[in-house]
């Protein structure tokens, strides 16, 4: 069955500590694979994708991720957090063409201690 | 550059009324097209896609329906809502196998 799985649902860091939010997924095809952030109230951003090539991705807002295919996780980290990145986050995988539907995990909700 | 719009962006609605959420996006043409439901504190539940004008895929049944009237608008309907369908709605459009998403309305049924 195809799935994203999120295992953290909150995280709380420390202005300034780094941060890594873990996304493992279950996918029959090649994935694409993308990270999204959600402010309250507001719609989702997309920080980051990997299609192929470099598994080490840069996105938006000084976050990466890393496609690890052996692990089948795609973890997004940041190495100082700010807080503005304050929000929750969202592992989502698909597949090329098509009508392009993506499975969400369920979310990571971040908090961020001054 | 490409936008979408979503309107409106909060609606208070009684139970058993009608709904009609809009969504348009700019700067493209024949986008695929979806409709998310969040409610409070779950993910995000894909409700319908449209790959073209009115042609609709629904997802999960229920008390909803969507319409694709014209290239770059999509619309998400109901006749008589339910307590259940309070959420917050948002559209999205893909781009080069990216999807992209609107600012959202947070829809309550009381």
């Amino acid at each position: 069955a195809q799935s994203v799985t999120q295992p953290d649902i909150h995280i709380t860091v420390s202005e300034g500590a780094s941060l890594e939010l873990r996304c493992n997924y279950s996918y029959g095809a090649t994935p694409y694979l993308f990270w999204y952030v959600q402010s309250p109230g507001q719609g989702l951003q997309l920080l980051l994708k990997y299609f192929s090539g470099d598994t080490l991705v840069q996105g938006i807002k000084g976050f990466e991720a890393e496609f690890k295919r052996s692990q089948s996780s795609f973890n997004l980290r940041k190495p100082s957090v700010h807080w503005s990145d304050a929000a929750e986050y969202f592992c989502a995988v698909g597949a090329r063409g098509g009508y392009n539907k993506l499975i969400f995990g369920a979310g990571t909700r971040l908090a961020v201690h001054p | 550059s490409q936008t979408i719009h979503q309107w409106p962006a909060t609606l208070v609605q009684p139970v058993g009324s009608p709904l009609s959420l809009e969504c348009t996006v700019e700067g493209t043409s024949n986008p695929n097209l979806y409709w998310y439901r969040q409610a409070a504190g779950r993910g995000l539940q894909l409700l319908f896609y449209s790959v073209g004008i009115g042609q609709i895929s629904s997802e999960v049944p229920q008390n909803l329906s969507a319409s694709r009237p014209q290239d770059r608008q999509f619309i998400l309907s109901s006749k008589k809502l339910l307590l259940s369908d309070s959420g917050f709605y948002l559209c999205a459009w893909t781009f080069r196998d990216t999807q992209y998403f609107g600012p959202g309305t947070r829809l309550t049924v009381l």
